[in-house]
């Protein structure tokens, strides 16, 4: 298994600023995944981020407004970029581990 | 393509109640079945999975089991608690030259007492 932490837990931002969310991992992994999930909604996949290569980003997603760092095989940071309340979600960070993946905690964030 | 469709919610139900929440997946190549917990406020953790054909999976009184002939993986529990008001989420995962996991919409329980 995998043991997965997240920085910050829960943030409040104001519109039009950036945060950039951490995700560390106890064990090296190839496969880093980022999903948002809105409010009463399911998780939406936003990228998957290999080490050494550029995020691969999902269909609505783009690097501008998520740009990903994936700088070792235990760390990735996620960036929400020029913020509004529309990214209000929760942002969590996933490893693939044998036939199934671990997940973070979560960074809830909101943003008026 | 993949896809997961769970029954709606919200499912109310009383303490000691049978429970029954109903999953159907599309896929291609053969998925691996997954049902993550999400209680109030916290993270997701994995509750149950099942990587091939008729295995079932359990863990804390749930189970589930991999229906192939029908695409199925319903999540059961003979009797519930309050302590299992949580969203339930059905997923699958495929390995297809890209690992990727499809989750549901979710399904929010409240067990009374």
């Amino acid at each position: 298994s995998a043991v997965i932490s997240q920085k910050p837990s829960r943030d409040i931002c104001q519109r039009g600023t950036s945060l950039t969310i951490q995700c560390q991992v106890d064990s090296q992994v190839t496969m880093m995944f980022w999903y948002r999930q809105q409010p009463g909604q399911s998780l939406t996949l936003i990228a998957t981020a290999n080490q050494g290569s550029e995020a691969t980003y999902e269909s609505g997603f783009v690097i501008d407004k998520f740009p990903i760092s994936r700088p070792n095989l235990t760390f990735s940071t996620l960036t929400v970029s020029n913020m509004s309340p529309e990214d209000s979600s929760i942002y969590l960070c996933s490893v693939e581990g044998v036939n199934e993946q671990f997940f973070g905690p979560g960074t809830r964030l909101t943003v008026l | 393509g993949n896809s997961v469709t769970q029954m709606e919610g919200p499912v109310t139900l009383s303490e000691e109640a049978f429970l029954t929440i109903n999953c159907t997946y599309t896929a291609t190549g053969y998925p691996s079945l997954f049902w993550y917990v999400q209680y109030p406020g916290e993270g997701l953790q994995l509750l149950l999975k099942a990587t091939k054909a008729d295995d079932k999976g359990s863990n804390k009184g749930f189970e589930a089991t991999y229906r192939k002939e029908t695409t199925s993986f319903h999540l059961e529990k003979g009797s519930v608690q309050v302590s299992d008001s949580a969203v339930y989420f059905c997923a699958l995962t495929v390995n297809t030259g890209g690992f990727k996991t499809i989750f549901g919409a979710g399904t929010r329980l409240f067990v009374k007492a």
